[in-house]
């Protein structure tokens, strides 16, 4: 079964520091995954994804993330933050074999500090 | 250009009444997919159609639900004999391809009481 774990409920980071929130998964063949950003009142937004490729993905607003498949990781970064990326993060999982469902985790809560 | 609507935005019902979410989707997204949000919780799987049809309902917890979508746009998430367990926020998305990024809606958030 496809599954995915955000190990952090939230976390804090100072603005203009690096900022990490960690994600790894499980499922039976390759992994796409996606990271999703929701602001308070509003939808879930896109950021970023990986299919396949390069293992250092860009995305919206200056973040990407770097998939690992020997650790089974998909973990968000940027390398200076802003106190406007206060949000919660969602990391997403779909099996290549599944054609259906895509797994959320149960969410970061990301604090910058200004 | 619009991105996915959902009305009504909120509803409050009373236990054991009937209720209709609805989503419209991105004109041309094939797919579409229903979502529930519980308070510190990621979004739920509940039914994934492709076109008119439910390709995948694994995810609705009981009989008490049901989504349609006829005409392969538009789709209604039907709960019937409401319980205060449905309390939640519902999310509709939308996707042109059904292995990649979907676009979601602002939700309805439905309370039970």
């Amino acid at each position: 079964a496809q599954s995915v774990a955000q190990p952090e409920d939230q976390v804090n980071v100072a603005e203009g520091n690096p900022l990490t929130v960690k994600c790894t998964y499980s499922v039976s063949g390759n992994p796409y995954l996606f990271w999703y950003v929701q602001y308070p009142n509003r939808g879930l937004q896109f950021l970023l994804k990986y299919i396949t490729g390069d293992n250092l993905v860009k995305g919206s607003y200056g973040f990407e993330a770097e998939f690992n498949k020997s650790q089974t990781s998909f973990h968000l970064k940027k390398p200076s933050a802003l106190v406007s990326d206060s949000a919660l993060y969602f990391c997403a999982v779909r099996d290549e074999n599944r054609d259906d469902k895509i797994i959320f985790g149960k969410g970061t809560r990301l604090h910058i500090l200004p | 250009g619009a991105g996915v609507s959902q009305t009504p935005s909120n509803k409050v019902t009373e236990k054991g009444k009937y209720v209709e979410l609805r989503c419209d989707p991105i004109s041309g997204h094939t797919a579409l997919y229903w979502y529930r949000q519980s308070l510190g919780q990621g979004p739920e799987f509940l039914i994934y159609f492709q076109g008119t049809g439910a390709a995948d309902d694994s995810g609705l917890p009981n009989d008490r639900f049901f989504a349609v979508r006829p005409e392969g746009s538009v789709s209604t998430l039907k709960i019937q004999r409401t319980e205060r367990g449905d309390s939640a926020v519902y999310l509709c998305a939308s996707s042109p391809r059904r292995t990649y990024e979907q676009y979601f809606g602002p939700g309805t958030r439905l309370t039970v009481t």
